[in-house]
Parts: structure tokens; sequence; C-alpha cells
């Protein structure tokens, strides 16, 4: 069936650092992609999204290239701040039945 | 455009008690979902609506949790008897589903905890 399958952390950095979460899905057809961001007690937000292959996902200085071809998304960002922290959840949406499938979530801590 | 809202933010009950969420989708988006996340988790899908009509509750553990979305419009998602297993957020969740707005959009979720 649909699945992702993210990088495990928590991952810690220091601002200014630079960032990778990998992500790699398996999925029939061509499925929407998309990366979401949850702050402490709240619910998801969309950080970016790519709909179709080599399409790049971009958004508040993060980047992510829908790679068909090695079946990744991976999420990153040049120079992370402190306000990054947070968790990150990679996803897939099905484009038959809509159906949304996510990654376990990756922890996210940028120290000063 | 106003966001998806639950209620109630936070629940406490007592295993074997019922329990009941609450959502109001952005107006206009057929599609509904209702998603538990467990602590340190990702998003697990319970139930899909689109407009009134289920399209995918095979992950819904129907002996005890039911979901209604009456009128294409709020849902509600009860849990009964809760058992400890249950704590968790319920996320609420509505899109579009048309071409180039393919996201979800998400509420800010219910805490329930069953001691």
């Amino acid at each position: 069936g649909d699945s992702v399958t993210q990088m495990e952390g928590p991952v810690t950095l220091s601002e200014e650092a630079f960032l990778t979460i990998n992500c790699t899905y398996t999925a029939t057809g061509y499925p929407s992609l998309f990366w979401y961001v949850q702050y402490p007690g709240e619910g998801l937000q969309l950080l970016l999204k790519a709909t179709k292959a080599d399409d790049k996902g971009s958004n508040k200085g993060f980047e992510a290239t829908y790679r068909k071809e090695t079946t990744s998304f991976h999420l990153e960002k040049g120079s992370v701040q402190v306000s990054d922290s947070a968790v990150y959840f990679c996803a897939l949406k099905t484009n038959t039945g809509n159906q949304f499938y996510f990654g376990t979530g990756t922890s996210l801590t940028v120290i000063p | 455009e106003a966001g998806v809202a639950q209620s109630p933010r936070y629940k406490i009950i007592e295993k074997r008690q019922s329990v009941a969420f609450w959502c109001n989708p952005i107006s206009g988006h057929a599609t509904l979902y209702w998603y538990q996340q467990i602590l340190g988790q990702g998003p697990k899908l319970l139930i899909q609506f689109q407009n009134n009509g289920v399209v995918d509750d095979s992950q819904l553990p129907k002996d005890r949790f039911s979901a209604e979305r009456l009128k294409g419009v709020d849902s509600t998602l009860k849990i009964q008897p809760a058992k400890l297993e249950d704590s968790a957020v319920y996320l609420c969740a509505s899109s579009l589903a048309y071409r180039g707005r393919v996201e979800a959009f998400f509420g800010q979720g219910t805490r329930l905890t069953v001691v």
C-alpha cells in the first residue's frame, strides 16, 4: 500500500546550520507530496507541496523537490533559526481516493 | 478564510466512559478527515468523508468508534466505551480536492486523556 518513510529524529542543530530531513515514499500512480509542520500544542500546518515530478515546493526558506526516479521528497533549508524548532511531517496524497498518508515525524530543535 | 474548528481542545475521561468530538470544516470543503495522532507518531487516518458519504473507514475501530457528517458540513467523532490506548490527539482536516488545491487544512485538535 501507499506509505511514507521519514528520517527519524530527534535532530538538534545550531542556528544558521544547514538542514536536511529525508523522506521517501511508496505509491501507485502519481501522488502529491507535502511537508507539514507542527508546533507544540497546535495542529498541522502546510509548509510546502509539490504535485508532479520535478516540481519544487518552497516556503519560508524551506525547499523540497519531487524526485520520481528516487521516490523522494527531502526537506532542506540553508540556514535554520530557533523559530524553526518543531516537528516536521512528510505526507503524500493519493490521486485516486484523495487519502493522505503521513510519516512518523522528525523533531527539530535549533539552539542559539 | 476561517480555519477548521474543533472542540473541545482537551478532554479527560475515565476508561469505559464515552466521549464526542466536534469538527466544523472550512466552508465549501467537500472532503473531511479524522485522524488519530498518538504521542510521538504521525497522524493515522480514522475516517474520510466526501460530502456526507464515507469514502474510507478501514482503520476505524468500529466496535467502539463512530463518526457522522450530517448535511455534508459538521462532523462528530464518538468513542464508546473508551480504552486507555485511545489517549491521543484527534485531528480533523478538510480539503477542497480539486486541481491545484490538493492540500488538507487541519484544526488544532482535541487532546484526549483516558485514565
